[in-house]
């Protein structure tokens, strides 16, 4: 199944608070998951990945957890600001080399309240 | 700005009409990838090219096709256009054709309305 399910929807966190994306996915030769960033009016950038060999990985106020046994991959917002309001794809990418098309999930828009 | 650059735009068309979105990737990027992103969709990988050659296809209609030039440039094809190819058009570019950490650097798109 070349399939990543993408939940909540839809997120809305205050100020200061912690904003949880979580992602999930079947196949098992998925060997990298990024994460992206999409302003409106922008297209998506990558703000932060993770391979299936680490179970977390940190930069500034994100993270990522991996979960390999369960096929589960969450990102972190701490402290989430206003700025971060935005729309979050998590993606996942075949293992092989032969290609690199990412596979993305549905899209969380998430609003952070002042 | 990720130095990735799309024309046009926005696109407003007429159904059975046909279209060409241009797609410049990064100065240096050998791979070119199309997605298309619609509200009940999200972002679909549509097709891959790296350095002029096909690499990978995606769930790409029989009535878009693509290529991508000796420039390094892409163009995107749809013909036939339909309501429901009404979508934003995304191109990312990378510098390899995949493996390792081979980051995408996607445009600001171009949205195609088909009325």
């Amino acid at each position: 199944q070349q399939q990543v399910k993408q939940s909540p929807q839809s997120l809305i966190v205050q100020k200061g608070g912690i904003s949880i994306i979580n992602c999930a996915y079947e196949n098992t030769a998925f060997d990298y998951f990024p994460w992206y960033q999409q302003f409106p009016g922008k297209g998506p950038a990558l703000l932060i990945a993770i391979r299936p060999d680490v179970s977390e990985k940190k930069e500034g106020r994100f993270t990522i957890s991996f979960n390999k046994s369960a096929k589960q991959f969450s990102l972190h917002i701490m402290d989430s600001q206003p700025g971060d309001s935005a729309t979050y794809f998590c993606a996942a990418r075949i293992r092989g080399g032969a290609t690199n098309k990412l596979i993305f999930g549905t899209g969380t828009l998430l609003a952070v309240q002042p | 700005d990720s130095g990735v650059t799309q024309t046009p735009k926005h696109l407003i068309t007429a159904t059975g009409q046909r279209v060409t979105l241009r797609c410049s990737p990064r100065s240096g990027d050998l791979s070119v990838y199309w997605y298309q992103q619609s509200l009940d969709q999200g972002l679909q990988f549509l097709i891959q090219y790296y350095n002029g050659e096909e690499r990978a296809k995606g769930n790409i209609l029989e009535r878009f096709s693509a290529q991508q030039f000796p420039d390094l440039h892409s163009e995107l094809n749809l013909s036939s256009l339909e309501l429901g190819d009404s979508a934003l058009y995304f191109c990312a570019s990378s510098v390899g054709m995949g493996g390792g950490a081979d980051e995408q650097f996607f445009g600001r798109g171009s949205r195609l309305s088909v009325l």
